[in-house]
């Protein structure tokens, strides 16, 4: 059973551009959550979805940032119009149910960097 | 305001010797309690996970004591590895208000370095 996938690895982006990051969550789980890492800090939630329903967004940007988990397919962070301080590691964590006594599984990350 | 402190920031030891790391949380409701490792570049890992009912859990030459009452855990490492250097985080699961999903909030971590 794979673990969680998180591609690209890494991304360079200059400042205006769109940052797409995409998350496979591991076989069996419907529930993805995405976090941010800014460098020096820890992990931050940013948003809670299940297939085709996003849950809890209350840590994600209200401007510029978006995320998916449709149907079929990964789970989709959009950062549109990005500015240097996007700049961190996010990383996706997966789970197989919705109680707080489920494990989340984590992704490698991507780093992002904005130039 | 939830939140997770950890100390101490960051820990020298030498090859072998054992260590232990604090932290307080004022995360409520509480649901459970992890510690994670997270080595550079790559995503966290679990190592244990406690519920308020569980006072200590090992896994392997790791060891996790919490305290409910007084909000602490530490996370007891014993004959440390070269590969032991990464940073640990403790995790706290709690209800988001109105949900029935466990919300986490990170401690900054207490990055170890294991010299040879």
């Amino acid at each position: 059973n794979a673990g969680v996938m998180q591609n690209p690895r890494h991304l360079v982006r200059r400042r205006g551009q769109e940052a797409r990051l995409r998350c496979s969550p591991m076989k069996g789980h419907s529930h993805v959550y995405w976090y941010r890492q800014l460098p020096e800090e820890g992990l931050k939630f940013m948003v809670y979805l299940q297939k085709e329903n996003i849950i809890d967004e209350s840590g994600m940007p209200k401007e510029r940032f978006s995320a998916e988990f449709p149907k079929e397919g990964p789970s989709i962070l959009r950062i549109q119009q990005v500015v240097r301080g996007d700049s961190a590691a996010y990383f996706c964590a997966s789970s197989p149910g919705q109680g707080p006594s489920y494990e989340q599984y984590f992704g490698p990350g991507t780093r992002l960097t904005v130039t | 305001k939830n939140q997770v402190e950890q100390s101490p920031q960051s820990l020298i030891i030498l090859e072998g010797k054992n260590c232990t790391l604090q932290c307080n949380y004022t995360v409520s409701p509480f649901s459970n309690l992890r510690w994670y490792k997270q080595d550079t570049g790559r995503g966290p890992v679990s190592l244990t996970i406690m519920t308020f009912s569980e006072n200590t859990k090992s896994n392997g030459r790791y060891t996790a004591t919490l305290d409910a009452d007084t909000k602490q855990s530490s996370l007891h490492i014993t004959a440390s590895q070269l590969s032991d250097s990464a940073s640990y985080i403790c995790v706290v699961s709690g209800r988001a208000g109105g949900t029935s999903y466990g919300k986490l909030t990170f401690g900054q971590g207490t990055i170890l370095t294991v010299h040879p």
